[in-house]
């Protein structure tokens, strides 16, 4: 079975720009979590989806957003690029809600913004 | 609220010694507790999950992890290093009640093995 495939793998950005990052779940995982890496602040949770509806949302201001698809794909999206928003973000699968069960993840995408 | 601490950013252990990585938890609930292990420009690889089946728990690479509820910990030891060990660890703790609040981490521990 294929693993959590993020896309694009790395991007660079300007500040005032705005971003979607993209996650493919594992087949048949229904919940969709997205965190922020950053080596000041470590893993923060962003979001979680499950079912096309998010569940719960972490402490990010309202320019982080994400929605996911019917097929279980999710994006995020970054408007209003801040320095600060540089980071790795990872995004994880399961198969139910993600406090219950156990989390997969993807290799992450790391954006640069200058 | 849950939370994470884990002793020691950095651990060095000589190829062939124990290695312990040190997790204590907080949480108002019983809790589901991760180790997760990441290389350079990767992401997350589960280790090993406690779920309350076992305290003590093995998992992949020789790995295992003891849940000790008196002393709020989930420390993860291995017999024996190997150069391949060398990465960051990160402990996580997600509540049971099914709430969709993502996994709170720890800080990581940079795993050095010494030759």
């Amino acid at each position: 079975k294929a693993g959590v495939t993020q896309t694009p793998r790395y991007l660079i950005k300007t500040r005032g720009q705005q971003v979607t990052l993209s996650c493919s779940p594992i087949s048949g995982h229904r919940s969709v979590s997205w965190y922020q890496q950053t080596p000041g602040q470590g893993l923060q949770f962003l979001f979680e989806y499950f079912s096309e509806t998010q569940r719960n949302k972490g402490n990010f201001p309202g320019r982080f957003s994400g929605r996911q698809f019917s097929n279980s794909r999710s994006e995020m999206n970054v408007s209003t690029l801040e320095l600060g928003d540089s980071a790795l973000y990872l995004c994880a699968s399961s198969l139910l809600q993600a406090g219950a069960e156990t989390q997969y993840f993807g290799p992450g995408t790391r954006l640069l913004v200058l | 609220a849950q939370s994470v601490t884990q002793l020691g950013s950095h651990v060095s252990v000589s190829e062939g010694a124990l290695v312990l990585l040190r997790c204590n938890y907080s949480s108002s609930v019983p809790p589901y507790l991760f180790w997760y292990v990441q290389y350079p420009n990767q992401g997350l690889q589960l280790l090993l999950k406690y779920t309350s089946a076992a305290t003590l728990v093995k998992g992949i690479n020789g790995f295992e992890a003891e849940f000790k509820k008196s002393e709020t910990s989930f420390h993860l030891t291995k017999p024996s290093a190997h150069m391949s060990d060398a990465a960051e660890y990160f402990c996580a703790v997600s509540d049971r009640g099914g709430g969709a609040d993502g996994l709170t981490f720890g800080k990581g521990t940079h795993l050095i093995i010494q030759p």
